[in-house]
């Protein structure tokens, strides 16, 4: 089945450490998004990317990055410059072609300890 | 860009139907309504989506207003499984650059 998968599910990370969250699809979606989501909070953006070697910032890019170098993946990158990184982040696609919406991931819990 | 208004919170007993209101009175003649719930630690699961007319899924209806300012989504018999936050977004359904906001949402509890 066809589908968009993060890993890994729970992530621990010490202070001043970069650490590199996974998001791939296999859907043959166009755009991909990051999403943060703090306690009680709705979704923040993060980065998106529409097509392939290209992305853009979102409202909360500031200490974090990303690339877009193949169509399935698109992988997010928090650096030592994110200074609350502690959040549960969410990776969406979506067919730029088609009305139906976004399909997200289950989603990585990032703890800093 | 349309914007949508939830209420924060609403509960509802089990085998019962839950009604979700949203507001969404900017919204454009190309703009689609759309319905997404998460449950606790998980990503957003997409129910439904309409533009004008009301649509049924297997999950739910939708019930546009004939102006289009404002939708419910309707869970016809709501179960302990549908306690989740419901988010309501607008956004033009093909191409274009638009990220949609997700809010708060509607924190639905079902109660047995």
């Amino acid at each position: 089945d066809g589908g968009i998968t993060q890993s890994p599910k729970y992530l621990f990370r010490k202070e001043g450490q970069n650490v590199t969250l996974s998001c791939e699809q296999n859907l043959n979606h166009d755009a991909m998004y990051w999403y943060r989501q703090d306690p009680g909070q709705g979704l923040r953006l993060i980065y998106y990317s529409q097509i392939v070697n290209d992305f853009q910032k979102g409202d909360i890019a500031e200490g974090y990055s990303v690339s877009r170098e193949k169509k399935e993946s698109f992988p997010l990158t928090v650096t030592s410059a994110q200074k609350n990184p502690t959040a549960f982040y969410l990776c969406a696609s979506r067919n730029r072609t088609a009305s139906y919406g976004y399909t997200f991931g289950s989603g990585t819990r990032l703890t800093v300890v | 860009d349309a914007k949508t208004t939830q209420p924060t919170s609403m509960d509802c007993a089990e085998g019962r139907a839950a009604n979700l209101p949203c507001n969404h009175s900017t919204i454009s003649g190309n703009e689609y309504v759309y319905w997404y719930r998460q449950i606790h630690s998980q990503g957003p699961q997409y129910i439904i989506h309409g533009l004008k007319n009301n649509e049924t899924n297997e999950m739910a209806s939708l019930i546009i207003t004939e102006d289009r300012k404002s939708s419910t989504l309707i869970l016809p018999h709501a179960t302990l499984r549908d306690t989740a936050v419901y988010y309501c977004i607008v956004r033009v359904g093909v191409g274009g650059s638009y990220i949609p906001t997700f809010g708060r949402g509607t924190s639905l509890i079902v109660h047995p």
